[in-house]
């Protein structure tokens, strides 16, 4: 059973370029999760979806920011000219039909913006 | 305040000795509660998850819920060198995803 799948796990980008970071959920799950982590600190939530709806994003930053999760395919969070304080791991999880609370994660993606 | 609190720590326990980290959170509407263990560099994994008002016992880990006091605890008995890492608390307050803590960073001291 495959687990959470993220890619790339690192990122370099320089600023003003365009970052994007895919998520491919466990078999069977619906609901997708996007969480930032900066250097110790804690995860902050940043968009919930399920297949071609955003539920919630309230943790995403009005500007620059996207995320979507299609029909066919891995969810994608987009981030457009990037700002070094984007650099972060941004960690994807995601959780079956009916049990939102219950949440895998993936390993993650370290973007590093110059 | 924040939602979910919890001592960045370190907090240190020597092997073999119970660790115990507390977490409390200011939604009363949460009603379910998560510890997360975080290697550093790595994801975070799931170890407990706990609904009801008492303690949940797997293996070494004991979780204990108060909602009354918002207080949320994770027990580590015999704790092992394997066990540093930082453990995150999650409480879900039905915004449709998790609020995480900050953390708290355990050494066990060989």
């Amino acid at each position: 059973n495959a687990g959470v799948m993220q890619n790339p796990r690192h990122l370099v980008r320089r600023r003003g370029q365009e970052a994007r970071l895919r998520c491919s959920p466990m078999k069977g799950h619906s609901h997708v999760y996007w969480y930032r982590q900066l250097p110790e600190e804690g995860l902050k939530f940043m968009v919930y979806l399920q297949k071609e709806n955003i539920i919630d994003e309230s943790g995403m930053p009005k500007e620059r920011f996207s995320a979507e999760f299609p029909k066919e395919g891995p969810s994608i969070l987009r981030i457009q000219q990037v700002v070094r304080g984007d650099s972060a791991a941004y960690f994807c999880a995601s959780s079956p039909v009916g049990s939102r609370e219950t949440q895998y994660f993936g390993p993650g993606t370290r973007l590093l913006v110059l | 305040q924040k939602e979910v609190e919890q001592n960045s720590g370190p907090l240190s326990v020597p092997e073999g000795a119970i660790a115990s980290l507390n977490c409390t959170y200011s939604d009363r509407v949460s009603q379910s509660f998560f510890w997360y263990r975080q290697y550093s560099g790595k994801s975070p994994e799931l170890i407990m998850s706990i609904y009801s008002n008492g303690d949940k016992e797997d293996g070494r880990f004991t979780a204990q819920l108060n909602k009354a006091s918002q207080y949320v605890s994770l027990l580590i008995r015999d704790s092992q060198p394997s066990d540093s890492a930082t453990y995150l608390c999650a409480s879900d307050t039905g915004r449709r995803a998790l609020t995480f803590g900050s953390g708290t960073r355990l050494q066990v001291q060989p």
